[in-house]
């Protein structure tokens, strides 16, 4: 069964601390994607990897920062943290373009304020 | 870039109603999605369909391309039905763009 875990469900932190949000997809999927989820702006994609070590910016990347070491590990990084970046994260993989009717696959958020 | 826009923004049913949620696109797609958000946050694939109409159990879409709009309908409601759809179009290589979701609550 398709498997997508973050690292915490529910996380507090401080204004301009170092956040880490952790994604681990067992499916062996090349791309993998982080959004942010806002009420009334669905969901935003901030950056996503095509390929171990390799990233690209999506729609909303100021203030974040990722690391894809291995190919099961995508990891998003807020290096100082704001309170409007207070939001749900979500993280998703999906395989390579090998069909059209791929979709991508979720994992179950996290939940981040920052104070 | 393709704006998408969902309508309505929310939706109060009784157990047993039927209802269609509609998606408007402002350009031509390959790819469009209708994905499930349960009230726990998990987001699951409903459909995939660019054109025609698809149907899997209670729920069925339908996308008019040449008129860039989709439908989601929804018969015989179940309160496990509640949560957030959302319409999702390709918007780049590997970019999926969202609309900001309908939500649907659904009382018995």
């Amino acid at each position: 069964d398709v498997k997508v875990t973050q690292s915490s469900r529910y996380l507090v932190k401080r204004t301009g601390e170092k956040v880490f949000l952790e994604c681990v997809q067992d499916m062996d999927h090349e791309n993998m994607f982080w959004y942010r989820q806002d009420p009334g702006l669905g969901l935003r994609l901030i950056y996503f990897s095509y390929d171990v070590k390799m990233k690209e910016k999506g729609d909303i990347p100021e203030g974040y920062s990722v690391s894809r070491e291995k190919k099961e590990r995508f990891s998003l990084i807020l290096e100082s943290a704001s309170t409007n970046q207070t939001s749900m994260y979500l993280c998703a993989s999906k395989p390579l373009a090998e069909s059209s009717t791929d979709t991508q696959y979720f994992g179950p958020g996290t939940r981040l304020t920052v104070l | 870039g393709i704006q998408v826009e969902q309508s309505p923004p929310d939706l109060i049913l009784q157990e047993g109603a039927n209802s269609t949620l509609r998606c408007n696109f402002s350009d031509s797609v390959n790819n469009l999605q209708w994905f499930h958000q349960n009230p726990w946050g998990q987001l699951i694939n409903l459909f995939y369909i660019p054109s025609g109409t698809k149907q899997n159990g209670r729920l069925s879409a339908t996308t008019v391309a040449t008129e860039r709009y989709s439908l989601l309908y929804i018969s015989s409601s179940q309160t496990t039905d509640s949560g957030v759809y959302f319409c999702a179009v390709e918007g780049g290589y590997n970019k999926l763009i969202f609309g900001a979701g309908t939500r649907l609550a659904v009382h018995p």
